[in-house]
């Protein structure tokens, strides 16, 4: 089977410019997680979708949103970018059970 | 609010040198703990799901117990290729993951 994928792998932004990342998972996973991890405060949740529905969020501002199509596809915006939105995001797909990660897609925000 | 405590936040042993890692944690209705080993610049690679006090599983080198409270890794005769960072995650009533900092392995030849 193949693995969660991620697309773009590395982006360069400017501030005030949004960002869409875009995340498939595991063929049959219904659920997709996204995370921004960093140095200093690791692997944070932004939100998770299943079955186009966000049925959890954590603490980030309006700026993060994200959605998710029929065919469990999901898409992450950061709309405004701040330098402080450099990071590695990590999406994530379950079926449920463990959650299996994507290789991520490394934002450089200047 | 759910809590995960990673210890230490980096070791470095010799080849052969068998240790643990701890993860501490505080959760409402813990629904699983997870292990997973991250590589840099990769994403986190999944190692194993505890649900339950006294639950013991094995991969290779690696054995992941859980209790009320905390989790141990313990790294049997670890090879180089072990090096990575290790991350304790929970998830609790809520349903979210929540992570540690992870611990830093560093296996020397």
């Amino acid at each position: 089977k193949a693995g969660v994928t991620q697309t773009p792998r590395y982006l360069i932004k400017t501030r005030g410019q949004q960002v869409t990342l875009s995340c498939s998972p595991i063929s049959g996973h219904r659920s997709v997680s996204w995370y921004q991890q960093t140095p200093g405060q690791g692997l944070q949740f932004l939100f998770e979708y299943f079955s186009e529905t966000q049925r959890n969020k954590g603490n980030f501002p309006g700026r993060f949103s994200g959605r998710q199509f029929s065919n469990s596809r999901s898409e992450m915006n950061v709309s405004t970018l701040e330098l402080g939105d450099s990071a590695l995001y990590l999406c994530a797909s379950s079926s449920p059970g463990p959650q299996y990660f994507g290789p991520g897609t490394r934002l450089l925000v200047l | 609010e759910d809590q995960v405590t990673q210890s230490p936040e980096a070791l470095r042993l010799q080849e052969g040198e068998s240790s643990s890692l701890n993860c501490s944690y505080t959760v409402s209705g813990l629904r699983g703990l997870f292990w997973y080993r991250q590589d840099p610049g990769k994403g986190p690679e999944f190692l194993f799901t505890l649900y339950s006090a006294g639950e013991e599983k094995e991969k290779e080198r690696l054995k992941a117990t859980l209790t009320k409270k905390e989790s141990f890794l313990h790294i049997t005769a670890p090879k180089p290729e072990d090096s990575a960072t290790y991350l304790c995650a929970v998830q609790g009533g809520s349903e979210k993951l929540v992570f540690g900092k992870g611990t830093k392995l560093t296996v020397n030849p």
